[in-house]
């Protein structure tokens, strides 16, 4: 079955630092991909997404893009700030094969320190 | 303000003392979806449903039943839970068309089952 693995953290890095968080996925067909955050004592917040294939999705200063060769949604960010410290999580959807099922990874916790 | 409830927040019971949570979205979405957060496994797809009347399970529905009677509200019973349902429970909706995909989370859940 579809299903999405990250990296495990948690990530600690200092402010201005550049973020890398590896994600990779196992689908049958062309998902959707997402990243979502979320910050303390709240619900998930979608962060970014891309629907298909070299497709690259962009928010806040944080991108991904969709590399179907490599099965793979890497989340980056090119300076981090302490506003950034939250778990990150990578998802994906089946539903442009009308399976309507979302899977998310087992989300990755990030620190940024001043 | 556009946004996806749930009650309680919090909430202690007992081994099988039947529970409800509800949850309810005031953005006219179709598409409603229960999850819940365990540590190292990140979210879980409980149930979903696409429609009024209309529901499937997600990849664990075990211990769970779900009812959808009128759009906004989406419901989570647990008619008899055990130890193994403590966890962070979160309520989702989005929309079919336009924006699908994107999903709008509530705040969550944290039952515990003594």
């Amino acid at each position: 079955g579809d299903s999405v693995t990250q990296m495990e953290g948690p990530v600690t890095l200092s402010e201005e630092a550049f973020l890398t968080i590896n994600c990779t996925y196992t689908a049958t067909g062309y998902p959707s991909l997402f990243w979502y955050v979320q910050y303390p004592g709240e619900g998930l917040q979608l962060l970014l997404k891309a629907t298909k294939a070299d497709d690259k999705g962009s928010n806040k200063g944080f991108e991904a893009t969709y590399r179907k060769e490599t099965t793979s949604f890497h989340l980056e960010k090119g300076s981090v700030q302490v506003s950034d410290s939250a778990v990150y999580f990578c998802a994906l959807s089946d539903r442009n094969q009308n399976f309507n099922k979302f899977y998310f990874g087992s989300g990755t916790k990030l620190n940024v320190k001043p | 303000e556009a946004q996806v409830t749930q009650n309680p927040r919090y909430l202690i019971t007992v081994t099988g003392k039947k529970l409800t949570v509800t949850c309810s979205q005031n953005m006219n979405h179709e598409y409603m979806s229960w999850y819940r957060q365990d540590p190292g496994l990140g979210l879980r797809q409980i149930y979903y449903s696409m429609n009024v009347e209309v529901t499937d399970k997600g990849d664990v529905p075990e211990g769970y039943k779900v009812s959808r009677k009128e759009k906004r509200n989406f419901p989570l019973i647990l008619e008899s839970p055990s130890p193994n349902q403590t966890s962070l429970y979160f309520c989702a909706s989005s929309p079919l068309g336009g924006d699908a995909d994107t999903q709008y989370f509530g705040p969550g859940t944290r039952l515990t089952v003594l």
